[in-house]
């Protein structure tokens, strides 16, 4: 099981903000990254920390943390964002890489 | 751009080795770790292993037993060995670039993924 623990899915009106939240012990220590995954596709590298973003990912995307828990914020969702969102960190023992459990989010 | 490029036998029976490999185009190879991660069917992301340009590794401590990843500096290449595979060991497999960000590893680049499959 997953050191990473995630909502299994959320649901988001067009242009409206989602949260999505991963929680863990080893999140008081490392900060978090998130992948998006679309149906078929490779997970592609969205954010990490608070605005780390590669060229490419709108800052409508953005990622907070406190305490155990890591969030990736998306603010005014559009329907291309619907996907699979994962986020990763180390594991507690703070010597491997762990994935956490995944969210769908789905934009009606 | 970097690019990955990852090939390797997509169908095995139970036992046998699952071997991938990766080619890094487009880029440097030292500086960076190389990763492998898999996806079973209709499920998330497990982290295998990785390994940087030195040959320095650091294995997912459920699979190390069965799982060398090793690298030819000479073309860029980085593999995968999985032994005595099951059909728990089914799953689409991807090779990524790791980077250092924030106390953490970030997978900024991924290959396409092979899907394996391990039937009798």
């Amino acid at each position: 099981s997953s050191e990473l623990t995630q909502d299994p899915a959320v649901s988001v009106a067009l242009g409206q903000t989602v949260r999505i939240t991963c929680q863990g012990d080893s999140l008081r220590s490392y900060y978090a990254s998130w992948y998006q995954q679309k149906p078929g596709q490779a997970p592609i590298f969205v954010i990490s920390g608070k605005n780390n973003r590669p060229s490419g990912i709108p800052d409508r995307f953005s990622g907070s943390s406190s305490g155990n828990t890591a969030s990736l914020t998306i603010t005014g969702a559009q329907a291309e964002d619907e996907a699979d969102y994962y986020c990763n960190s180390r594991d507690s023992s703070g010597n491997h890489y762990v994935f956490g459990t995944g969210t769908k989010v789905t934009v009606l | 751009q970097v690019q990955l490029q990852q090939w390797g036998a997509g169908l095995l029976k139970p036992s046998e080795t699952l071997s991938l490999t990766c080619a890094v185009y487009g880029g440097s190879f030292s500086g960076y770790f190389w990763s492998w991660i898999r996806q079973p069917p209709g499920k998330g992301l497990e982290w295998i292993g990785e390994i940087n340009h030195s040959g320095s590794t650091n294995y997912n401590p459920s699979l190390k037993s069965r799982v060398p990843i090793s690298v030819d500096t000479s073309k860029n290449h980085f593999s995968l060995r999985l032994s005595s595979v099951t059909a728990a060991d089914t799953a689409v497999y991807y090779c990524a670039r790791g980077i250092e960000g924030l106390g953490n590893r970030i997978f900024d680049v991924w290959g396409r993924g092979t899907t394996v499959t391990v039937s009798s």
